[in-house]
């Protein structure tokens, strides 16, 4: 099946710091990535969508000049918090769909490892 | 009420048995998923169904479109097996997952 990478799998940083979490589908052309937030023992919650090379679209409630969203490419996403703060502190996902193909079916969404971002 | 509802929210097995947990949901969908995750987080899509029945090793899903219900059934659990089993529906209309709250399956040896 179609493999969802996301780097890094866990990063610690300072409140106040931006950091970046990037998605990567590595062996198909993502045309829609979705980044979703699961708090503990919770269920994921969409915070946007993004198709490739337009602006993402938010979810109500989600701060778009906090989470900046870039779709740049048909296989790389990236996600930046910017100026850090511990309650931002959460599990953040990545999905993806592709074309239809051999081995995607129309519908079909692949999840990427999850990023583990506690802000100190 | 959430539009995608399981059950049981909490499983515990012992290893060999027949495990089935159940979705139900209240909208109109082009596709429903089946997911697991781990402890450590990382989600592995199991299925996807827009009707009748799949299979997988020890894994198999079902859908009755019409009662708009969907059961995974897991055979000869193991401890391995172990996690949370996630239902996620993609509405008609629209390109999002509605996800179920999911469910925390523990097999013991």
């Amino acid at each position: 099946g179609a493999v969802v990478s996301q780097h890094p799998s866990r990063v610690i940083c300072k409140s106040g710091t931006s950091v970046k979490i990037e998605c990567r589908s590595l062996d198909f052309q993502a045309t829609t990535m979705f980044w979703y937030r699961q708090f503990p023992k919770k269920s994921l919650m969409l915070m946007a969508t993004s198709n490739e090379g337009s602006k993402a679209t938010y979810e109500q409630g989600v701060e778009k000049d906090k989470f900046l969203i870039n779709h740049a490419s048909l296989t790389l996403s990236t996600l930046t918090v910017t100026s850090a703060h511990p309650e931002d502190s959460s599990f953040y996902i990545c999905s993806a769909r592709g074309y239809p193909s051999g081995s995607i079916s129309y519908n079909e969404q692949f999840f990427g490892p999850g990023t583990r971002l506690t802000v100190l | 009420k959430n539009e995608v509802e399981q059950s049981p929210q909490n499983l515990t097995a012992q290893e060999g048995e027949f495990i089935t947990i159940n979705c139900s949901y209240s909208v109109g969908i082009s596709a429903l998923h089946w997911l697991q995750q781990h402890p450590g987080g990382g989600i592995v899509s199991l299925f996807m169904l827009s009707s009748g029945k799949k299979k997988h090793g020890r894994l198999i899903a079902t859908i009755n479109i019409q009662e708009k219900h969907s059961s995974l059934h897991i055979t000869a659990s193991h401890p391995r097996d172990s996690a949370v089993y996630i239902c996620a529906v993609k509405e008609t209309s629209g390109s999002r997952l509605t996800f179920g709250e999911g469910t925390q399956l523990t097999v013991n040896p």
